[in-house]
């Protein structure tokens, strides 16, 4: 079955380290997102990429990181500079084409930096 | 003003009752829309699309659009208990593929 994959569910760091969320999908979707989400609040756009080797910063990219190498992979770097990263990361993806495309979720990584 | 505005809740409802969910949003030139529903610690799936000015219904679940009122509604007739989830209203923004979320609305059906 088709989908998106996100791992590690769970993810522990400690401040001051650097981690990266992976996102691997098999939709052959050609547009992938990546978003953050607060407790009690919507989702904020971090970076989103609609082409291999081409990505685009959202509303909150300061402090992550994203690459774009292949069609099917969009994996998200959070860097030391991020001053608050724990959140829960969400990965979408939609086919890019139409533009009533809707989005699909992988089911998320809970980062915790303590 | 936010892009995406919905009541944050929470919006309680007897069992078997209809649900209202309503969303606003500020760009005009936005096209498409979309109802998703997430259950707590989960992600977001989604319910409803909706493109055109008017109503969409599948099966308990009614999508409202009027883009001259800039404005999206969810109902859900005969409201369940597993209803019972933070329902998130998306737009896109102008012509590209940026998706922009509301805060969501909280529901609770109770039994």
């Amino acid at each position: 079955d088709g989908g998106i994959t996100q791992s590690p569910k769970y993810l522990f760091r400690k401040e001051g380290q650097n981690v990266t969320l992976s996102c691997e999908q098999n939709l052959n979707h050609d547009a992938m997102y990546w978003y953050r989400q607060d407790p009690g609040q919507g989702l904020r756009l971090i970076y989103y990429s609609q082409i291999v080797n081409d990505f685009q910063k959202g509303d909150i990219a300061e402090g992550y990181s994203v690459s774009r190498e292949k069609k099917e992979s969009f994996p998200l770097t959070v860097t030391s500079a991020q001053k608050n990263p724990t959140a829960f990361y969400l990965c979408a993806s939609t086919t890019g084409t139409a533009y009533n495309s809707p989005l699909h979720f992988g089911n998320g990584t809970r980062l915790t930096v303590t | 003003q936010k892009e995406v505005e919905q009541n944050s809740g929470p919006l309680s409802v007897p069992e078997g009752a209809i649900a209202s969910l309503n969303c606003t949003y500020s760009d005009r030139v936005s096209q498409s829309f979309f109802w998703y529903r997430q259950y707590s610690g989960k992600s977001p799936e989604l319910i409803m699309s909706i493109y055109s000015n008017g109503d969409k219904e599948d099966g308990r679940f009614t999508a409202q659009l009027n883009k001259a009122s800039q404005y999206v509604s969810l109902l859900i007739r005969d409201s369940q208990p597993s209803d019972s989830a933070t329902y998130l209203c998306a737009v896109i923004r102008g012509y590209g593929q940026n998706f922009v979320f509301g805060p969501g609305t909280r529901l609770s059906v109770l039994p």
